[in-house]
């Protein structure tokens, strides 16, 4: 079945740059995604990318792609303290999405 | 534009109990997902529901079901609740497949 892993814990330096990474099973899923969740809120989808692609870049947030390896990584430019959360990866098996158990950053001012 | 609204934001219950759930997607989404979060489980696929029918459907039991109405609104329901159901409950809301899924805040429900 499907499968998404993420390492649990991230702390950076504010300003520094932050890489959450991520590798998934699937190799049909079509699309990838990161998801943003602080503390008593929902999910914010923060950003997608679709399978055939290798790169994504919205402002300070750059998506990668490998998908020989399956590994997607997320990368926070100047990481801010708003910045802490936890951060979801999740894959689309065409009916749901399947999520990886979370990465805490953690910004130290 | 408003974003996915779930009613209640809590919920305190009683074993045995029965609860309903709520959650309005965007306007002009057709599609409504159902998620369970939990610190042991993590984030679980409970069902999905476009045009009022349940399109796919996760591994829980049959105390967990939903209905989705002819504006799009759903509804889940847990019937004969155990501790193990307090979670908070999440809907997502997409246009027509779950390709772009957007979250609302969630509900907390604490079963006691």
């Amino acid at each position: 079945g499907e499968d998404v892993e993420q390492s649990l814990f991230l702390s950076v330096r504010e300003g520094d740059s932050s890489v959450i990474n991520c590798t998934y099973t699937d190799s049909s899923s079509t699309y990838l995604y990161w998801y943003k969740q602080e503390p008593g809120a929902g999910l914010q989808l923060l950003t997608y990318i679709f399978s055939n692609m290798d790169m994504k870049q919205d402002q300070r947030l750059t998506v990668l792609l490998n998908k020989k390896d399956k590994h997607l990584s997320l990368r926070i430019a100047d990481t801010q303290t708003g910045d802490s959360a936890i951060y979801f990866c999740a894959e689309n098996d065409g009916n749901k999405l399947v999520f990886g158990a979370g990465t805490i950053l953690r910004v130290k001012s | 534009k408003a974003g996915v609204t779930q009613t209640p934001r809590y919920l305190i219950k009683t074993r045995g109990q029965q609860v309903t759930l709520s959650c309005s997607p965007i306007s002009g989404h057709r599609s409504v997902s159902w998620y369970q979060q939990t610190p042991g489980q993590g984030l679980q696929f409970l069902f999905e529901y476009f045009s009022e029918t349940q399109r796919n459907k996760g591994n829980f039991p049959g105390r967990f079901s939903g209905r989705q109405f002819s504006n799009s609104r759903s509804e889940m329901n847990v019937s004969t609740l155990e501790l193990g159901d307090s979670a908070l409950y999440l809907c997502a809301s997409s246009l027509y497949r779950v390709t772009e899924a957007f979250f609302g805040q969630g509900t907390r429900l604490t079963v006691v």
